[in-house]
């Protein structure tokens, strides 16, 4: 069964430096043919797409955050992980981990990050 | 970028009707058109792929339809737990991956 769950803190401080990680269970994040993605979603909005990071380290970013996002991977933990500098309200949201395939088929329960002084 | 407009933004619907969704694409995105279901407090869940694939587990009441820029998801009978927002997705053209704003299908 994949499961994939999302970890870090749930509240940054303005120009900060949002860092979360996502734990992977049933499958290797080192295994071909999977995309590992960063998404988010306003309260009360709808979805973004962050970002991706393939088993070989190749990433693709969205142009509106790629200036402000990186995206890496612990093969030895299983893990996925996001940074986003820079950090203002606008940055406020649930972000989602997802294994992307011919979709975003699994998903994390999603972790609300709220950037506040 | 590819923008993806859906509507409508909110559709009324009865138990046991049938609804249709719509979402369009700013270009061609030929049949790589991916359709979420969101409940409250969950996340999103794959319906379809390829515009018209179901995904494991995915009732038959549901299905995809379209190509090029127009598409499609009908639910043929509504059942009470289909109450939920749906959004579409193209992965056709990246980066980036890029949603619709959703449809919300609400008790009429």
């Amino acid at each position: 069964q994949v499961q994939l769950k999302e970890s870090g803190p749930g509240l940054v401080k303005p120009s900060g430096t949002l860092s979360l990680t996502c734990t992977v269970s049933g499958v290797s994040v080192n295994r071909g043919s999977f995309y590992w993605s960063w998404l988010r979603q306003p309260p009360g909005k709808g979805l973004e797409w962050i970002g991706y990071i393939y088993y070989s380290g190749t990433t693709n970013y969205s142009p509106s955050l790629a200036s402000r996002v990186s995206i890496s991977l612990d093969t030895s933990k299983n893990q996925f992980s996001l940074n986003l500098t820079s950090v203002t309200s606008a940055d406020t949201a649930i972000y989602y981990c997802a294994r992307d395939t011919v979709g975003h088929d699994y998903w994390g329960p999603g972790a609300l990050v709220t950037v506040s002084s | 970028e590819i923008v993806m407009t859906q509507s409508p933004a909110t559709l009324s619907v009865s138990p046991g009707d049938r609804a249709t969704l719509s979402c369009r694409a700013s270009q061609s995105i030929s049949g790589n058109l991916v359709w979420y279901q969101q409940k409250p407090g969950q996340a999103p869940r794959l319906l379809i792929f390829s515009a018209s694939t179901r995904a494991t587990g995915v009732p038959p009441r549901f299905s995809g339809s379209g190509s090029g820029t127009e598409f499609n998801l009908t639910i043929s009978s509504l059942q009470s737990e289909d109450f939920a927002v749906y959004y579409c997705q193209q992965n056709n053209n990246w980066p980036p991956w890029t949603f619709g704003q959703g449809t919300r299908v609400d008790i009429k």
